[in-house]
């Protein structure tokens, strides 16, 4: 089965420090999602990729920005963190990006921002 | 926009019981629906889903019939089990720029008591 793999599950980083969140999938999948979950909002999507190098911004891409340097790799950077962006960080990807297609998640990283 | 509305949680149930938990969307054009539930300490999975009018998806014991007349694409389970416990997202598709996107409703807590 699809593996999506992200590098850390729980994180504590201060105010300002840049902040790097890494995820694999080992499946030659297109597209490569950054999601964040927070109680009673459900999952709000941060910025996705379609292809290597190719990025889109989602609903809240504010604060945040995104790499994808090889197919299988996507990473979420915070350039500056702040402490609104403690939350649960989910990555996710799909196949070939059609309509009827489901999401392959990662476990999740729980990022706190003191 | 699009958009998904889901009930609020948590819902506890014993045992043995019924299990509907309602989801409503709003979507131009044909998207497809899902249901998507977490296990604690899990990473998101699709538990089921239908990609046109009418089409009802089932798992597990779990099923949902896609709604066109009635924007609705309500789960229902006819006995829920312990292992049942974990977070639900409905969820649509989209299209989005050059791939499609997913989007998700708030979640809702499911609780069976043994």
């Amino acid at each position: 089965d699809v593996k999506v793999t992200q590098s850390s599950r729980y994180l504590v980083k201060r105010t300002g420090e840049k902040v790097f969140l890494e995820c694999v999938q080992d499946m030659d999948h297109e597209n490569m999602f950054w999601y964040r979950q927070d109680p009673g909002l459900g999952l709000r999507l941060i910025y996705f990729s379609y292809d290597v190098k190719m990025k889109e911004k989602g609903d809240i891409p504010e604060g945040y920005s995104v790499s994808r340097e090889k197919k299988e790799r996507f990473s979420l950077i915070l350039e500056s963190a702040s402490t609104n962006q403690t939350s649960m960080y989910l990555c996710a990807s799909s196949l070939t990006g059609r309509l009827n297609e489901k999401l392959f998640f990662g476990s999740g990283t729980q990022l706190s921002v003191l | 926009g699009n958009s998904v509305t889901q009930m609020e949680g948590p819902v506890t149930l014993s045992e043995e019981a019924f299990l509907t938990i309602n989801c409503t969307y709003t979507a131009t054009g044909y998207p497809s629906l899902f249901w998507y539930v977490q296990y604690p300490g899990e990473g998101l999975q699709l538990l089921l889903k239908a990609t046109k009018a009418d089409d009802k998806g089932s798992n597990k014991g779990f099923e949902a019939t896609y709604r066109k007349e009635t924007t609705s694409f309500h789960l229902e389970k006819g006995s829920v089990q312990v292992s049942d416990s974990a977070v639900y997202f409905c969820a649509l598709s989209e299209r989005y720029s050059s791939a499609s996107k997913i989007i998700f409703g708030s979640g809702t807590r499911l609780s069976i008591r043994p």
